[in-house]
């Protein structure tokens, strides 16, 4: 069974630019959150998605995005970079019977982005 | 909204000796609560959860906490650390009975020293 994974595993960008990052779920896993940890810090949630649908979004602006595809992988996509952005970015996955249930996330080893 | 406080950002013990990490919660509904551990240049895995039932939940590797309702405290101990217990510890804390997006606390890092 493969764990979930993320790519790349470093990134650095300039303020202003887009970034794509990339997660492929746990092998059965439908649901995918992803999450902001900025150095010193916990985990902030940023989005989930269930099924390829937006499940709930957490305190961040617009310009992140996602997209979670029919076999379960994802993307977060961030526009107009700020040097705030720059943290390890998280990706979890779980199996989820429904929308509002209690599942197991499962994180991969995440991707460092910085920003200069 | 839930939030979390962890209130020691480190704590260095000596091998073998017991450890509490301390992790206070606020809420205003039902909650269940986690403790993740990161160990370097690594991803987060669940260590213990309090979904329901007993106060009192354990882990495989020696790691126990109490769900104290009436001091909203879910606080994290180990009678005896190892080496290799040295990692960033974080309590998180979700409302019951909704989707599961948690909320973190900022971390404690347990140093083991020999």
């Amino acid at each position: 069974e493969t764990g979930v994974t993320q790519s790349p595993t470093h990134l650095i960008k300039t303020r202003g630019q887009q970034v794509t990052l990339r997660c492929s779920s746990q092998s059965g896993h439908n649901t995918v959150s992803w999450y902001q940890q900025a150095l010193g810090q916990g985990p902030q949630f940023i989005f989930q998605y269930y099924r390829e649908e937006e499940n709930g979004r957490g305190n961040f602006p617009p310009r992140f995005s996602g997209l979670q595809f029919p076999n379960y992988s994802s993307e977060l996509n961030v526009n107009a970079l700020e040097l705030d952005d720059s943290a390890l970015y998280l990706c979890a996955s779980s199996l989820a019977s429904g929308r509002n249930t209690y599942n197991e996330q499962f994180f991969g080893p995440g991707t460092r982005l910085t920003v200069l | 909204a839930q939030s979390v406080t962890q209130l020691d950002s480190q704590v260095p013990v000596f091998e073998e000796a017991p450890v509490e990490l301390r992790c206070n919660y606020s809420s205003s509904v039902s909650v269940y609560l986690f403790w993740y551990v990161q160990y370097p240049n690594q991803g987060l895995q669940l260590l213990l959860k309090y979904l329901s039932g007993s106060t009192l939940v354990e882990s495989i590797n020696g790691f126990e906490a109490e769900f104290n309702k009436s001091q909203t405290s879910f606080h994290l101990r180990k009678p005896s650390v190892h080496i290799s217990d040295t990692a960033e510890y974080f309590c998180a804390v979700s409302a019951s009975g909704g989707s599961y997006i948690p909320t973190f606390g900022r971390g404690t890092s347990l140093i083991v020293h020999p």
